[in-house]
């Protein structure tokens, strides 16, 4: 069974810094992978996705995160942070099949600070 | 895009009444959707999957008897929380995979509060 684990719950940067948030997942076979933000009291927003190929995946709003099969990470990154960022970042895992569900992690959140 | 709606995005009940949530699956057919629950500042847990023509399957824990799901077309399914107790109070998601096969395309949700 998939799983996947966010080790950091809670993350403050400063605007203007960079940002990385860990994921690391669990999959026997080869994982769809996702990242996902949410604001409060609002839907699940898609930043970007990897299903196979380069193993940096560029998404929206100026993110990217770099599958490494070896460590079984999917860390998202963004090189600048803005106010506008701070909100609810969720990874998930999928299978080669979108007929099963997405397993997420525990969520990161990440406050900015001026 | 895929464009997957709930109705509605929040809704109040009383203790003990039921609740209906759908979610359409708006330019593309689903066989199959996934309702997800999350509480507050917590992660969206699975509670079912709903199938096309065919019962729902449940996970560990979730009473199908208290959750009702209904899966009618191909591009609506609907949760029913019956006997809605506070603890239901919840954010309720529903996605569904798109033709290809290998994405979710997520609902924009629905708050659920029981008072």
């Amino acid at each position: 069974a998939q799983s996947v684990t966010q080790p950091d719950i809670h993350i403050t940067v400063s605007e203007g810094a960079s940002l990385e948030l860990r994921c690391n997942y669990s999959y026997g076979a080869t994982p769809y992978l996702f990242w996902y933000v949410q604001s409060p009291g609002q839907g699940l927003q898609l930043l970007l996705k990897y299903f196979s190929g380069d193993t940096l995946v560029q998404g929206i709003k100026g993110f990217e995160a770099e599958f490494k099969r070896s460590q079984s990470s999917f860390n998202l990154r963004k090189p600048s942070v803005h106010w506008s960022d701070a909100a609810e970042y969720f990874c998930a895992v999928g299978t080669h099949s979108g007929n099963t569900p997405l397993v997420f992690g525990k969520g990161t959140r990440l406050s900015v600070i001026a | 895009g895929a464009v997957v709606s709930q109705h509605p995005s929040w809704v109040i009940c009383k203790s003990g009444t039921s609740v209906k949530i759908e979610c359409r699956s708006l330019d593309f057919q689903a066989t199959t959707m996934f309702w997800y629950r999350q509480f507050p500042k917590q992660s969206l847990m699975l509670m079912a999957t709903s199938n096309e023509g065919s019962k729902a399957t449940y996970e560990q824990g979730v009473e199908k008897d208290k959750f009702l799901i209904n899966h009618a077309s191909l591009t609506l399914s609907t949760l029913t929380v019956t006997s809605a107790h506070p603890e239901d109070s919840s954010f309720y998601i529903c996605s569904a995979p798109g033709t290809g096969g290998d994405e979710q395309y997520f609902g924009p949700g629905t708050r659920l509060t029981v008072t």
